[in-house]
């Protein structure tokens, strides 16, 4: 089975300062790895993920995330951070391969509360 | 519409009383998920539909949860004999069928207090 793991529950910076996000993970199996982010009174959105190729995906927005294979990570960065990111982050796995009948069954970790302030 | 709807919003159950969520999902989309989040924790699967067949529903906590979605587009969770534990933000979600894996559209949830 899988399961992720966020360590900070929140995250306090403030505008313009750098922030990085930890997600680490668990499985015997090859997983594919998300970032899912939910702003104050919206659903969950994808933000980034990765699947196969480089180690270090984007997103439109100046996220990025690195896969650490050895390390069993997925941490989540952003050089500068403004007031809109403020938000709930959420990082998730989902093993690789052939899902048969079920896809896209994603563990979720419990969240990562990021706070920018002026 | 242009994204998946949920209703209602918010739902004030008494212990005991069976309630009703409601999902639309995006249209075409052949995946449906539902997933519960309590308090400060992840969302959590519930269960999973392709079209109006429910091939996994190993996240169910209890059999006072059943999911439908007979038509293969609206979905509904009941609960029946609401419990406090019961009480959490549930999440409905939908995909394309042949879309990247993990790649999960959300409603904005039907939050759930049982009194």
């Amino acid at each position: 089975a899988q399961s992720v793991t966020q360590l900070d529950s929140q995250v306090p910076v403030f505008e313009e300062a750098p922030v990085e996000l930890r997600c680490n993970y668990s499985s015997s199996v090859s997983v594919y790895l998300f970032w899912y982010v939910q702003y104050p009174n919206q659903g969950l959105q994808l933000l980034l993920k990765y699947l196969s190729g480089s180690t270090l995906v984007e997103s439109i927005n100046g996220f990025e995330a690195e896969f650490n294979k050895s390390q069993t990570s997925f941490h989540l960065r952003k050089p500068s951070v403004h007031i809109s990111d403020t938000a709930e982050y959420f990082c998730a796995v989902i093993r690789s391969g052939n899902y048969g009948g079920s896809q896209g069954n994603l563990i979720f970790g419990k969240g990562t509360k990021l706070s920018v302030k002026p | 519409g242009a994204g998946v709807s949920q209703s209602p919003r918010y739902k004030v159950a008494k212990r005991g009383q069976d309630v009703a969520l409601r999902c639309d999902p995006i249209s075409g989309h052949v995946s449906l998920f539902w997933y519960q989040q309590a308090l400060g924790q992840g969302p959590e699967f519930l269960t999973y539909f392709q079209n109006e067949a429910q091939l996994d529903k190993s996240g169910l906590p209890s059999d006072r949860f059943f999911a439908e979605r007979p038509e293969g587009s609206v979905s509904t969770l009941k609960i029946q004999r609401t419990q406090q534990e019961d009480s959490a933000v549930y999440l409905c979600a939908s995909s394309l069928a042949l879309g990247v894996p993990g790649e999960l559209f959300f409603g904005e949830g039907s939050r759930l207090t049982v009194l």
